[in-house]
Order: C-alpha cells, then structure tokens, then sequence
C-alpha cells in the first residue's frame, strides 16, 4: 500500500509547550525508528520499535522524549516542554524485521515532520 | 561507538560525469549498509542497500560496493545527470539493531 506517513508536515510550538509527532509505517512492517536531523546536522538515531518488545530508548536525548507504538502500528513520538535546541525534522522509518543477519531490513522513509519552537 | 565518515562533504560536477562517493565506518560489525538520496524538503529514498555477506549492488546507473573488513563503501553513479543533485547519506546497521547515518555528500550536477 502507500509508504510511511507522518503528521503533522510542520509543527510550530512555543517553548515549554508539549507536542506529538504521528507516524502510519508501512502495513506488515514490524520495525519502526525515529530520528531527527538538526540544520546543519546528520541524522541522529532516536528509538526503536521492533514488534511487540521493549523499545530501544537510548537514542533519546532526554528524559522529555517519549514515544509509543500502539498495536504494533502507529506510533507517536512525545517531546514534553519543548526547547528551542528541539528544533529539527523528525523522521520516521519503518522495515520488515529479518530474524536473521539483517536481510530484508531495508529501511522506507516518511516525508518528517518539521518541528519549531520559538 | 560506530562513527560514519561521508567524503566529500560537497562535490560539484558537470552533467555526464562518473562520480564516486565514499563512506567509511569504524566497526566492521554491521549487517548491512544502505545508501539514501535526501531532496531538500522531502524524506529520505533508499537507493541500495548491501548486506554484510555480499561485495556490491548495482541498481540502474548506481553501482554501490561494501569492504566490510576495511569499513568502506562507494557509491559510483555513472552518466549523472542534474536530477541527480541531491545530499547522499550512507548508513550502517550494526549487530545491536541500531542505524548510524554519515553526515551526507552534496552532490550539484550542472547541466
């Protein structure tokens, strides 16, 4: 079907606010990442969600950082009282997961979602 | 920590040109590397992806190749072309289920 969609496209917040970020991965992936790409900056790992086990958190840059994946499908990732440095686009990833050496895990990309705190 | 090296940060080239780009990693312990184009404004579009086991990929004028002993991989694009312009990030899969993506090479094909 269509590939991974997130919402909202752009997001302006002010600092302090919380905000959530939307991701819809690819039906039948089970692998879901976040990253974000800071201006200026390369991409940087986040979370990880692989079927229904625990998340891999230890990209999160903070405590404030929180995400979820509901029914092994949509997730949502939560930044609580946002800080200018929280300005990047947030993207999202999705992929089968291979069970073995890393076959089929070819990562497929939503369009980000592009966050500004003032 | 996997640390991923993309040169050269920038290149400019005139259309019809072969073209390298290159990525280095420093743990060979990875299950794969893929190679993405990033727009400006627009998500990330898998190009390749080659897994640990294998030497190289080739997907129309795309040519990707992986020394995983060494940590290297290149990009050779053949014949480019303007709408080949666009930032190309190489990343790693390690066996600990992460992704480490290189800062990008910039590439400005002129017509």
């Amino acid at each position: 079907g269509a590939g991974v969609s997130q919402s909202p496209s752009n997001k302006v917040t002010e600092k302090g606010k919380d905000v959530e970020l939307r991701c819809d991965p690819i039906s039948g992936h089970t692998a879901l990442y976040w990253y974000r790409q800071s201006l200026g900056q390369g991409l940087e790992f986040l979370i990880y969600f692989q079927g229904n086990s625990a998340p891999d958190k230890s990209g999160l840059p903070s405590d404030r950082f929180s995400a979820e994946r509901t029914g092994g499908s949509v997730s949502t990732l939560t930044i609580q009282r946002t800080q200018q440095e929280d300005s990047a686009v947030y993207l999202c990833a999705s992929s089968l997961w291979p069970g073995l050496a890393g076959f089929y895990n070819e990562q497929f990309f939503g369009p980000g979602t592009r966050l500004t705190v003032l | 920590k996997q640390e991923v090296t993309q040169i050269p940060a920038a290149l400019s080239v005139p259309e019809g040109e072969n073209l390298v780009l290159n990525c280095s990693f420093t743990d060979s312990a990875i299950y794969n590397l893929q190679w993405f184009r990033q727009d400006p404004g627009k998500g990330l579009t898998s190009l390749l992806l080659i897994q640990s086991s294998q030497r190289e990929q080739t997907s129309g004028r795309l040519n990707a190749s992986l020394d995983k002993s060494s940590g290297r991989s290149t990009l050779y694009i053949a014949a480019s072309q303007p709408g080949d312009s666009a930032t190309y990030l190489c990343a790693v899969f390690n066996n600990f289920n992460k992704f480490y993506f290189g800062s990008g090479t910039k590439l400005n094909v002129k017509p």
